[in-house]
């Protein structure tokens, strides 16, 4: 089974609306870390957020918050405002266990594309 | 904050030769380097985890005789794709695992795109 399912391959966004990108994660360790990526197309990976599986918030950072379901093991990330610049693409990863240096399990991504 | 650096950025290469890449840790020692590589419009793909000092783990159906990967000190880990046929052409991507405490726990290279001729 899939560790990490993004079902949307492509989203479009009016340019200062918000949009949000689903997440499904498949784990039965009850301790585990989901993060948000940005993959311009100059290929960097940008941290944009993480959630610890123990955390009672959903985490914030600017205009990204992260809307963590955990009985239905779901991790949207909701982009606020949507600006230009966030077109790309978009990968949920998942690290389980407590171990830091645990590898990540990489979602098929979803490419956004905000429209003027 | 941390930063991870990828040499080179790009490389063109002809079948048959071999291909080294660098992944440095500038600012922090890293003890764990992962490797992965994407395929264009593709999620990143796992290929091996490089512990500092000992042989890496290669995850299933990657050849490690084809993929090389040294880990010879806490800033730095090398790939070196063996000769090198067109199929390998990709984006190949390293992190290291950043000391604890900090929840990006994985800093990105910049990626490294291959094409081999």
């Amino acid at each position: 089974a899939q560790k990490i399912t993004q079902t949307q391959p492509g989203m479009f966004v009016q340019e200062k609306e918000a949009v949000t990108l689903d997440c499904t994660y498949d784990t039965s360790d009850p301790s585990y870390g989901l993060f948000w990526y940005k993959q311009p197309s100059s290929g960097e990976m940008i941290f944009l957020i993480y959630q610890g599986s123990y955390d009672q918030q959903n985490a914030t950072e600017g205009r990204y918050s992260l809307n963590f379901q955990k009985a239905r093991k779901s991790a949207n990330l909701v982009i606020s405002a949507s600006q230009l610049g966030d077109s790309a693409m978009y990968f949920c990863a998942m690290r389980e266990g407590r171990h830091t240096g645990n590898q990540f399990y990489f979602g098929t991504g979803t490419s956004l594309t905000v429209i003027p | 904050g941390a930063v991870v650096s990828q040499h080179p950025s790009w490389v063109i290469c002809k079948s048959g030769t071999s291909v080294k890449i660098e992944c440095r840790s500038l600012d922090f020692q890293a003890t764990t380097m992962f490797w992965y590589r994407q395929f264009p419009k593709q999620s990143l793909m796992l290929m091996a985890t490089s512990n500092e000092g000992s042989k890496a783990t290669y995850e299933q159906g990657v050849e490690k005789d084809k993929f090389l990967i040294n880990h010879a000190s806490l800033t730095l880990s090398t790939l070196t794709v063996t000769s090198a046929h067109p199929e390998d052409s990709s984006f190949y991507i390293c992190s290291a695992r950043v000391p604890s405490g900090s929840s990006y726990e994985q800093y990105f290279g910049p990626g490294t795109r291959l094409t081999v001729t």
